[in-house]
């Protein structure tokens, strides 16, 4: 199995512009998570899915992030419009049961700059 | 809520010693504990779980204990080696929801 795939691997864009990112979890896992890394917070959950529905997005910061899961093979993590403070790693993970109390399977994460 | 606090100074050590980093946390005890590893400009790798009424866990080099009274798990690796040398993240149930929360990490360089 190829692992969680994220892409792009890196992302520059000017404040603004709409970003998207993108995330193919381990086929099979039915439970899907987006994070976000910085130093400042470290390792921020944003959103989790279980079998394509959002159980929990208290994680999300505001109303300029979306995450959708339309099918159990592909998500992705929007923010429109961007902003310099949303600069940071975004990591996708999958794992296979509901609740993440095993293992979660990490993406290489997506490095964003917004200048 | 729950506050987790894992060493922000790295661990320098020599080849051979053990290592041992402490993962502490306020309020009330998890239902478990995760240790992952990460490497510079990758994502986090697991390597155990402990749950709560576990005293102790190993895994090759590995070995984490969970105290529930001191409210600290300490993650162990013996022989360490210079290849041991990455980020080690705890992350535990914040209480019921049973998806982790994340330490901030401690940074272990191992010295050949």
């Amino acid at each position: 199995d190829a692992g969680v795939i994220q892409s792009p691997r890196h992302e520059v864009t000017e404040m603004g512009q709409e970003v998207t990112l993108r995330c193919k979890p381990i086929s099979g896992h039915n439970s899907l998570f987006w994070y976000r890394q910085t130093m400042m917070r470290g390792l921020e959950l944003l959103i989790y899915f279980n079998n394509n529905v959002p159980i929990d997005d208290s994680g999300m910061p505001e109303d300029r992030f979306s995450a959708k899961m339309p099918n159990a093979s592909f998500s992705t993590l929007k923010i429109q419009p961007s902003e310099p403070r949303d600069s940071a790693v975004y990591f996708c993970a999958s794992s296979t049961k509901r609740t993440g109390v095993d293992e979660q399977y990490f993406g290489p994460g997506t490095r964003l700059t917004v200048t | 809520s729950q506050k987790i606090e894992q060493n922000s100074e790295a661990l320098n050590i020599q080849e051979g010693k053990t290592a041992t980093l402490t993962c502490n946390y306020t309020n009330y005890s998890p239902a478990y504990l995760q240790w992952y590893r990460q490497d510079p400009g990758r994502g986090p790798v697991f390597l155990l779980l402990i749950r709560e009424n576990e005293k102790e866990k190993r895994k090759e080099r590995l070995k984490v204990t969970f105290d529930t009274t001191l409210k600290q798990s300490l993650f162990h690796i013996t022989a360490s080696q210079p290849a041991d040398s990455a980020t080690y993240l705890c992350a535990l149930d914040p209480g019921g929801s049973y998806i982790p929360t994340f330490g901030r990490g401690t940074s272990l360089i191992v010295h050949p």
